[in-house]
């Protein structure tokens, strides 16, 4: 069975700072990798989408990479702002079952000012 | 959030009581999930809709139930057989041009004392 893991739990760093989210899934075989943003109490924010296909998706400050081989992914935040701070989850969509998307259980950041 | 609306945002049930979730979608999209939240966890799915009239059991489907009577709608029933009701319940949808994205509702925290 699939299981992904986001290392840290929590992160808190200076405003300004480059900061990288890590995730990792245990099957290789994934369809795409979906990262998404949770504020308190509210729903998921899509942030990036990257294929099974592609190495990296690039949004504004923000960079995913893949690397399949080694079932891992990391968020690049560029330039970090207080506005950043949320919980930022990913999760895989399996090859085999399509319908199934395995996430982890995030990484809580804190950028203060 | 965009066009999927969950009702109500927080709702408190007696134990014993079963209490239905409702999740209603204006994007058009064919497959529409439903996911419970713990703290500190990723999320889970319970119950998952390919098309109307038909619908699959995720990873944690017992004490829940669903239908999908219409394509704008996937209501979730828990049931007084779930033991540990209280979360965050978060509804998403997946189709039209970007068929291999999710897209989240704002969820519905439901507390059951």
């Amino acid at each position: 069975k699939q299981e992904v893991t986001q290392i840290p739990a929590a992160l808190s760093v200076p405003e300004g700072e480059n900061l990288v989210l890590n995730c990792s899934f245990t099957d290789s075989a994934i369809y795409n990798l979906q990262w998404f943003r949770q504020d308190p109490g509210k729903g998921l924010t899509s942030l990036l989408l990257i294929q099974s296909s592609q190495r990296e998706q690039t949004s504004g400050r923000l960079n995913a990479s893949l690397d399949k081989s080694s079932g891992r992914s990391t968020l690049y935040i560029a330039a970090s702002q207080p506005g950043d701070s949320a919980t930022y989850l990913c999760a895989v969509r399996g090859t085999y079952n399509f319908n199934k998307f395995y996430f982890g259980s995030g990484t809580k950041l804190n950028v203060k000012p | 959030d965009g066009g999927i609306t969950q009702s109500p945002k927080y709702l408190f049930r007696k134990e014993g009581q079963n209490v239905t979730l409702s999740c209603e979608q204006n994007l058009n999209h064919d497959a529409m999930y439903w996911y419970r939240q713990d703290p500190g966890q990723g999320l889970r799915l319970i119950y998952y809709s390919q098309i109307v009239n038909d619908f699959q059991k995720g990873d944690i489907a017992e004490g829940y139930s669903v239908s999908r009577e219409k394509k704008e709608s996937f209501p979730l029933t828990v049931t007084s057989a779930q033991k540990n009701p209280t979360a965050f319940y978060l509804c998403a949808t997946a189709g039209g041009d970007r068929p291999y994205e999710q897209y989240f509702g704002p969820g519905t925290r439901l507390t059951v004392t």
